[in-house]
């Protein structure tokens, strides 16, 4: 079965420090990556879609399939960054499977 | 549109009572999802139904949890009896499909609390 694995249950960064955010995937064909983000007393919303490579508030994300990997990354933090952050996964036609979430604090 | 409305937004109860929690999705949506969210397990995904059909309920914990869907509009999810591991927040979330390029919309969640 396929799942998501986020390492850090919580990361602590400094304000105007770079990001990254883990992500690891356990799955053999090819997926479709996404990061989700809950701000504190907003709804957890799509973030970014690996297939759009976009970047989204100043985070990208890369799926390295040689790795299995799809890490969140920030050059530089903000404050307003704060939340908590979910991978999910989607394989064919089968609804999207979540990390169980990491919660980054930025200090000022 | 207000999006996906649950409701109530905050439930407290006693172990060996049932609660029934609700979801209306967005208009035209034909996915609707019930996830469970704790600190533990982060977010699991109970159930999800398309055209208001059941398509996988794997992922309800046990008996005690049931889930249906009347009609396009309306949701609901019920635990009885409940228990305090039952604590968490409950979402509900819809979509217009599974596949990569429908985003999941999700409601506020009830918290919910089992002394």
């Amino acid at each position: 079965a396929q799942r998501v694995t986020q390492p850090e249950k919580l990361l602590s960064v400094f304000k105007g420090a770079p990001v990254e955010l883990k992500c690891n995937y356990s799955y053999s064909g090819s997926p479709e990556l996404f990061w989700y983000v809950q701000y504190s007393r907003q709804r957890l919303q799509l973030l970014l879609r690996h297939i759009s490579r976009e970047s989204i508030k100043g985070f990208t994300a890369d799926l390295n399939k040689g790795e299995t990997s799809f890490h969140l990354k920030k050059p530089f933090a903000q404050e307003e960054d704060s939340a908590m952050y979910y991978c999910a996964l989607i394989r064919g036609n089968t609804p999207l499977v979540f990390g169980k979430g990491t919660r980054l604090s930025v200090i000022a | 549109d207000a999006g996906v409305i649950q409701s109530p937004r905050h439930e407290v109860t006693e172990m060996g009572q049932e609660v029934t929690l609700r979801c209306k999705p967005i208009s035209g949506h034909d996915y609707l999802f019930w996830y469970r969210q704790t600190m533990m397990r982060g977010l699991e995904l109970l159930i999800y139904f398309n055209n208001n059909v059941p398509i996988d309920d794997s992922g309800m914990p046990e008996d005690r949890f049931s889930a249906k869907m009347p009609n396009a509009s309306f949701s609901t999810l019920k635990i009885q009896p409940s228990e305090p591991r039952d604590s968490a927040v409950y979402f509900c979330a819809s979509s217009l499909g599974v596949q990569t390029y429908n985003e999941q919309f999700f409601g506020p969640g009830t918290r919910l609390t089992v002394l």
